[in-house]
């Protein structure tokens, strides 16, 4: 149980468009996800917190008009990266957190974006 | 603000040894965790540890906590190549919405 999914996997895309990437937990449904980033190397960092039906949580440093995050069902939340850019490459990897007393988070597959 | 500390960050060793990995925060938590990472990979979960003195092992892998003393470990007998692999630990807090605070992780190479 707790499967997370992502799509896509990888993607690369032209500077200046945006791509969007989904978060789905597939066997329970997660009021709280979670977004990070790692680039290479490097640990990964949380960008926000994405609740459903409210608006997302973002850290400090995150420009959340830049990182769009939806949240509109329980099993589904989306990043878009808004007018992308090289520095935005990335690996992005989702968590959904499960409720019921166990408060766990389960991670997703990650998603690689590469913009040119 | 919650730190969490991993050492060491690079760690060479060769089959069949033994060797622990540190991992220390700043402040009370509830429950850390570690994962392993694989290149190109997601987080696969190692273990969560609840309580103080909580102490689990998977395998070739053993993990304790010490509240405390804010530390973990992660302890690695007769290591094998495929144990190569980053760990992270990371802490999260119940306050805060259960955000997690990650360490840098330790890259882990296991020499025939």
């Amino acid at each position: 149980g707790a499967v997370v999914s992502q799509h896509p996997s990888r993607v690369i895309c032209k500077s200046g468009t945006s791509v969007k990437i989904e978060c789905r937990s597939l066997d329970f449904q997660a009021t709280t996800m979670f977004w990070y980033r790692q680039f290479p190397k490097q640990s990964l960092m949380l960008m926000a917190t994405s609740n459903e039906g409210s608006k997302a949580t973002y850290e400090q440093g995150v420009e959340k008009d830049k990182f769009l995050i939806n949240h509109a069902s329980l099993t589904l939340s989306t990043l878009t990266v808004t007018s992308a850019h090289p520095e935005d490459s990335s690996f992005y990897i989702c968590s959904a957190l499960t409720s019921g007393g166990a408060y766990e988070q389960y991670f997703g597959p990650g998603t690689r974006l590469t913009v040119t | 603000e919650l730190k969490v500390e991993q050492n060491p960050l690079f760690l060479s060793m060769q089959e069949g040894k033994n060797y622990t990995i540190y991992c220390n925060y700043s402040t009370t938590s509830d429950r850390l965790y570690w994962y392993r990472q694989d290149p190109g990979k997601s987080l696969e979960s190692l273990f969560v540890l609840l309580s103080n003195g909580a102490v689990k092992q998977e395998g070739r892998l053993m993990a304790s906590l010490d509240t405390k003393a804010r530390l973990s470990t992660l302890h690695i007998t007769a290591a094998v190549h495929d144990l190569s692999a980053t760990y992270f630990c990371a802490v999260d807090k119940r306050m805060g919405n259960y955000k997690l605070t990650f360490g840098k992780g330790t890259l882990l190479t296991v020499n025939p």
